[in-house]
């Protein structure tokens, strides 16, 4: 398996707060992705990372933010949390075409 | 632009039957294809892929998929089901200057004994 973590697995929050959540990979990898995973629409893609310190809005983007300031982290955050980003998160790493996921942060905004 | 379309969000097969799951792409540009397993409380697993070269791969688990450029499909394949197949299975597209993947909504397949 590719070595990919997320942190934290399970995340239960209010909403109005910021909430950060972590992708780390040990294998070096340029691109680097996050997902939300809802039923009925497959993944779609929140932003993306394809170097240190540069990346692009995906699909969804509205209400997220990113960060990566080292080729390993690749930092989602959701500014003010709603009701609405209750889902499953995915974080995705790749050199070229294949990506290799994580294995999701399920987050609840109350 | 691209899209993905995966016809049947359930599909249910007998342990031993064929397992056909049809997904269908629009892409202006030729396609890398893939497909992906979910097990349950899992991340995705490639299953596999579609770059270049012959168009009918072969993946992990017994599956297989055939790229048909007339028809802009990649069908997933396997010629008998066992009951460990049960998950939901994700098709996907990237294009060939893009290295960003669009999904189908996804197909979750059961294993009646």
């Amino acid at each position: 398996d590719a070595g990919i973590t997320q942190s934290p697995r399970h995340k239960v929050t209010e909403t109005g707060t910021p909430v950060t959540l972590r992708c780390h990979q040990t294998e070096n990898h340029r691109y680097m992705y996050w997902y939300r995973q809802d039923p009925g629409h497959g993944l779609r893609l929140i932003h993306y990372s394809y170097g240190v310190k540069d990346t692009d809005k995906g699909e969804v983007s509205d209400g997220y933010s990113v960060s990566r300031s080292k080729t390993e982290d690749f930092l989602l955050t959701l500014e003010s949390a709603t009701s609405s980003q209750t889902s499953v998160y995915f974080c995705a790493i790749s050199d070229r075409y294949e990506q290799y996921f994580g294995p999701g942060t399920r987050l609840t905004v109350t | 632009a691209q899209s993905v379309t995966q016809l049947g969000s359930h599909v249910s097969v007998s342990e031993g039957a064929l397992v056909l799951l049809r997904c269908n792409y629009s892409s202006s540009v030729p396609p890398y294809l893939f497909w992906y397993v979910q097990y349950p409380n899992q991340g995705l697993q490639l299953l596999l892929k579609y770059t270049t070269g012959a168009t009918l791969v072969k993946g992990i688990n017994g599956f297989e998929a055939e790229f048909k450029k007339s028809e802009t499909s990649f069908h997933l394949t396997k010629p008998s089901a066992h009951m460990s197949d049960a998950a939901e299975y994700f098709c996907a597209v990237s294009l060939t200057n893009d290295y960003k993947l669009s999904f189908g909504a996804g197909t979750t397949v059961t294993v009646r004994a």
